[in-house]
């Protein structure tokens, strides 16, 4: 089945600052990657996704890349606010079976 | 408007108990899911509703037992669980398992088991 790896575990940063988080994938049908930030006590609430025929897109202050060839993704956020302190998820999916990366804690230091 | 809600919010239920969890959407989705997610760890698919019908079982004992009865709700039904099964159980829909895969989340139930 896939595999997703998510590193780092955890990633602080000041205020102003980038943070990119970086997961690779072990199953080259895997056609969709999605990011969730997942707050304390709440659910996940995604952020950005990216198909398998895309390579790169962008929202605001926050990208994500795709490396179908390599197997791996990465999130980029721009700015950082500490609003965006959370957990990051990053997923790969293959028709509605979604596998989760460990998560990365981020800290925005204001 | 993209909600998915769950109830309750908090349950905390005895290993003889039965009881249910429940999720429901109106966003028109085919497709609805139970993760189970422990502290500190990802969320883990269980099932997989599409169009009603259950399309993936990872595996999961059979003291929980899902429910599909519209195209709206889902249901998790629980009996004779153990206090490992503790964990935040979320709920989550999408347009359809192919395709549009989108899923969106609920805010997940509490479950303690003592």
């Amino acid at each position: 089945g896939e595999n997703v790896e998510q590193h780092p575990s955890t990633l602080s940063v000041q205020e102003g600052d980038s943070a990119v988080i970086k997961c690779t994938y072990s199953d080259s049908a895997s056609n969709y990657f999605p990011w969730y930030k997942q707050e304390l006590g709440k659910g996940p609430q995604l952020i950005i996704d990216i198909r398998s025929n895309v390579g790169e897109k962008k929202d605001q202050r926050i990208a994500v890349t795709l490396n179908k060839t390599a197997k791996h993704f990465s999130l980029h956020i721009t700015e950082t606010q500490p609003e965006d302190s959370a957990v990051y998820f990053c997923a790969a999916s293959i028709l509605g079976d979604m596998r989760f990366g460990a998560g990365t804690r981020l800290t925005v230091k204001p | 408007d993209t909600e998915v809600t769950q109830t309750p919010k908090h349950l905390v239920m005895g290993m003889t108990n039965k009881k249910s969890l429940k999720c429901e959407q109106h966003m028109g989705h085919r497709a609805m899911y139970w993760y189970k997610q422990k502290a500190k760890k990802p969320p883990e698919l269980m099932f997989v509703y599409s169009y009603e019908k259950l399309s993936i079982n990872e595996s999961v004992p059979s003291r929980f037992s899902p429910e599909c009865p519209n195209s709206s709700l889902l249901n998790l039904h629980l009996h004779a669980l153990q206090p490992e099964d503790s964990a935040l159980y979320l709920c989550a829909s999408s347009q359809e398992t192919s395709g549009r895969t989108t899923q969106y989340f609920g805010p997940g139930t509490r479950l303690t088991v003592l």
